[in-house]
Order: structure tokens, then C-alpha cells, then sequence
């Protein structure tokens, strides 16, 4: 089955700089990967998603890049804010179906 | 709205007393999803559903009964809680090439 790695656990940057959290996924036949922010006491929440047949999506401050040939994937956000600090999973998925989770990334943006 | 409702949000039990929550989701998914939620484990999927009366069982099924019987539920049933069961848990449903919309989360203690 699919297995997802996430690195770093954890991660403190100062505000305004940027931050890159980088996965890893198993299976081959995966093609959807989202990427969730979880706040204290809340649900995860989608960020953003990109899918198999595209390398990069940038919504604002915040990309996600897809390399297939070495099933690698990661979030970058730039210029980051306080209210950016939580935990981060990426997800790897078959058309929607069944998502495998990475370990989560806690972020600290100090001020 | 859209929105996955789990029920109860908090819920503190004693071991051996069969308990049951509840998951209800609005968007006519196909998919749905239990996890658990431990410091440092991520999300860790117990059960899922293809559709109705189509359960299997994820990474951590042991201890777990899943139902689907309505497109719409989607239970997660502990027939004997132990405490190594205390922990959050997520319910989550999707559609193809839809993220996973969360519910709010269950904390469960068991003492």
C-alpha cells in the first residue's frame, strides 16, 4: 500500500521568511496530493492540491511542486505570518479515493 | 453548507463500555474515512468506505467496527475501549477527485 514520508517534524522560521516542507510518496499510481493545515482544536483543512498531470500550482503566498519521476511533492509558502504557524500534512490519494497522510509538520513563524 | 458532522466532540468512557460516534456528511460522497490523531502519528486511517456496505480496513482497524449503511453515516463503533484507544479521531469523506472534507474531531479519553 501507499506510504507517505514528511519532513521536517518540525520547523521555526522568523516572519516573512520562507518555509518548504518536502514529501515523499510510495506508490507509483497515486495522483492526487493535497496539502492540509491543521489549527489547534479544528480539522485538518485544504491549502492546496496539485495533481499528477501538472509539476507546479501557486495560489498566493503558497505553491506546491510535483516531481513524478522521483515521487517527491512539496508545499512552499513564502513571506510567512504568525497566523501561518500550525501543523502541515501532505496526502497522497488515487482519484480521491483513500488518502494516506504524511506525519505532519509543525510550523512556528516567530515574530 | 457542506460540512461533515461527527458527534460527540468530547467524550470521556470507561474501559469495556461499547460506545459509538457518529459520523454524518451532506455532499453525497462516495468515500469516507476514520482516523486517529496521536502526537507525532499523524493521521493513521482505522477504516474505510468505497460506498455502502463497502467498509475495509485501514492501518489501525484493531479494536474499531465500522457500518454503512446510508451513503450519508459512516460509525465508528468501539465494542470494548481500552485506554491505548484514548486519542482524536477524524471521520473524512470525498468523491473522485475531491480532497477529504474533515468533520470537527472526537476527543476520546478511556480510563
Amino acid at each position: 500500500g501507499e506510504n507517505v514520508e514528511q519532513h521536517p517534524s518540525t520547523l521555526s522560521v522568523q516572519e516573512g521568511d520562507s518555509a518548504v516542507i518536502k514529501c515523499t510518496y510510495s506508490d507509483s499510481a497515486s495522483n492526487y496530493f493535497p496539502w492540509y493545515k491543521q489549527e489547534l482544536g479544528k480539522g485538518p483543512q485544504l491549502i492546496i492540491d496539485i495533481r499528477s498531470n501538472v509539476g507546479e500550482k501557486k495560489d498566493q503566498r503558497i505553491a506546491v511542486t510535483l516531481n513524478k519521476t522521483a515521487k517527491h511533492f512539496s508545499l512552499h509558502i513564502t513571506e510567512t505570518q504568525p497566523e501561518d504557524s500550525a501543523v502541515y500534512f501532505c496526502a497522497a490519494s488515487y482519484y480521491g479515493q483513500n488518502f494516506v497522510f504524511g506525519p505532519g509538520t509543525r510550523l512556528s513563524v516567530l515574530p | 453548507e457542506a460540512q461533515v458532522t461527527q458527534n460527540p466532540r468530547y467524550l470521556i468512557t470507561v474501559t469495556g463500555k461499547k460506545l459509538t460516534v457518529t459520523c454524518s456528511q451532506n455532499m453525497n460522497h462516495e468515500y469516507m474515512s476514520w482516523y486517529r490523531q496521536d502526537p507525532g502519528l499523524g493521521l493513521r486511517q482505522i477504516y474505510y468506505s468505497m460506498n455502502v456496505e463497502v467498509t475495509d480496513k485501514g492501518d489501525v482497524p484493531e479494536g474499531y467496527k465500522v457500518s454503512r449503511k446510508e451513503k450519508r453515516n459512516f460509525p465508528l463503533i468501539l465494542e470494548s475501549p481500552s485506554p491505548n484507544q484514548t486519542s482524536l479521531y477524524f471521520c473524512a469523506s470525498s468523491t473522485t477527485n475531491t480532497e477529504a472534507f474533515f468533520g470537527q474531531g472526537t476527543r476520546l479519553t478511556v480510563v
